[in-house]
């Protein structure tokens, strides 16, 4: 079975500072990785993916994550913080090769994150 | 550019009542599913369809039935309604291109049920 750990429920970081939300992750095959976003009363947004080919991957807003198949870790990196990335963060995995459960994905409980002025 | 349309986005229901919460897309994805979001739980999976007609089991389903009778539209009902059940559903939509597919989800904005 796929699942997935964001071990932080909280992280705070001062506006301007680079920010970190990690996320690990356990299939039993080559994992397909998603980043989403939540902002209050919203639906979620995608962010970022890794599928395969460069572990560093770039998605929107200034967001990228590295996968590390040795750690099985998929954190979500930014250089500089602002106010406006506030806001409700999930990582989710899929295994295309799974069966039945390659049809789902399967999301962390999420990590707030909180940036200061 | 409506992408998901979930409607309603609130309902309170009294134990054992039935209703049907409605998710339509725009964007011809075969893929659809209903999500359920509780505090400290995240996302769980209640049912998901890869195209019309063909549906299936999610990590959570007791308690909901859903069908697909077109590409559009994936309605979730409660048959009988329990608080367990309140929450704020999801309802997602992706492109498919079969097992393999690479295709990000795209979210409406939430129903918010309430079982009293």
């Amino acid at each position: 079975a796929q699942s997935v750990a964001q071990p932080e429920d909280q992280v705070n970081v001062a506006e301007g500072n680079p920010l970190t939300v990690k996320c690990t992750y356990s299939v039993s095959g080559n994992p397909y990785l998603f980043w989403y976003v939540q902002y209050p009363n919203r639906g979620l947004q995608f962010l970022l993916k890794y599928i395969t080919g460069d572990n560093l991957v770039k998605g929107s807003y200034g967001f990228e994550a590295e996968f590390n198949k040795s750690q099985t870790s998929f954190h979500l990196k930014k250089p500089s913080a602002l106010v406006s990335d506030s806001a409700l963060y999930f990582c989710a995995v899929r295994d295309p090769y799974s069966g039945a459960g390659s049809y789902q994905l399967t999301f962390g409980k999420g990590t707030k994150l909180s940036v200061i002025p | 550019n409506a992408g998901v349309t979930q409607t309603p986005k609130f309902q309170v229901l009294k134990t054992g009542q039935s209703m049907t919460l409605q998710c339509a897309q725009d964007m011809n994805h075969e893929y659809m599913s209903w999500y359920r979001q509780d505090p400290g739980m995240g996302l769980r999976l209640i049912h998901y369809s890869v195209g019309a007609g063909i549906t299936d089991q999610g990590e959570v389903p007791n308690g909901y039935n859903v069908s697909r009778s077109t590409t559009e539209d994936f309605p979730l009902r409660l048959l009988s309604a329990a608080p367990s059940q309140t929450s704020v559903y999801f309802c997602a939509s992706s492109s498919w291109t079969g097992q393999t597919n690479t295709g990000e989800l795209f979210f409406g904005e939430g129903s918010r049920l309430t079982v009293l």
